[in-house]
């Protein structure tokens, strides 16, 4: 079963405008990643948040993650119609000492759409 | 460095037919996995490797045989294809458990 749920399933914005994606997940984590998918090719890494980080920037990203309420966002500023791709969120489990099982799962993906 | 590599990038099967999907990796990485996506359902954990001669199941593992002789090669078996193996496939890679996963580009199979 999917672990995490991402929301929305579709965004679409114009160019310039901020994209913001939400992923919740079920089970306790060792960290939460963030991909990005452009069609028809492999997924890149974009950013891993451990568990006991609250926030993250890398460059125009930026990544919150709420473990009491076991879900986190990602936040693209200023976006550009070259950011239009898929984003995937991935939790890495971990076990009650917190180590990671070390299986990434996916959750469904965002669909995001910039406008020029 | 190339990476995480895939071959074949696309192949057609017969339902019956076996066949094994490459993958290699470059990085010195303990840590290889399969995943299959397909519309609407993300990528789903196929099999996965700790590091040579370690494999276990992920989550959808009917129909698929691996194995990890060395560190850079983590080929991917359908045993007996089938049309609900349709998808796209996708090998990955990382340093540790949990830590960040390098895809290769993927295989479209189509099992007619």
């Amino acid at each position: 079963s999917q672990q995490g749920e991402e929301d929305p399933q579709a965004l679409s914005i114009q160019e310039g405008e901020n994209a913001t994606m939400n992923c919740s997940y079920k089970t306790s984590i060792n960290n939460l990643q963030w991909y990005r998918q452009n069609s028809g090719r492999g997924l890149v890494h974009l950013i891993l948040i451990r568990s006991n980080e609250r926030e993250k920037h890398s460059g125009r990203l930026r990544v919150t993650l709420d473990t009491s309420k076991k879900s986190s966002s990602l936040l693209i500023t200023a976006s550009r119609a070259a950011d239009t791709a898929s984003y995937f969120c991935a939790t890495a489990d971990s076990n009650a000492g917190g180590t990671s099982y070390g299986k990434l799962t996916f959750g469904q993906g965002t669909i995001l759409t910039v406008h020029p | 460095n190339a990476g995480v590599t895939q071959t074949p990038k696309f192949q057609v099967l017969k339902t019956g037919q076996s066949m094994t999907l490459q993958c290699a990796q470059d990085m010195n990485h303990e840590y290889m996995s399969w995943y299959r996506q397909d519309p609407g359902m993300g990528l789903r954990l196929i099999h996965y490797s700790v590091g040579a001669g370690i494999t276990d199941q992920g989550e959808v593992p009917n129909g698929y045989n691996v194995s990890r002789s060395t560190t850079e090669d983590f080929p991917l078996r359908l045993l007996s294809a089938a049309p609900s193996q349709t998808s796209v496939y996708f090998c990955a890679s990382s340093r540790g458990v949990g830590g960040e996963a390098f895809f290769g580009q993927g295989t479209r199979l189509t099992v007619v």
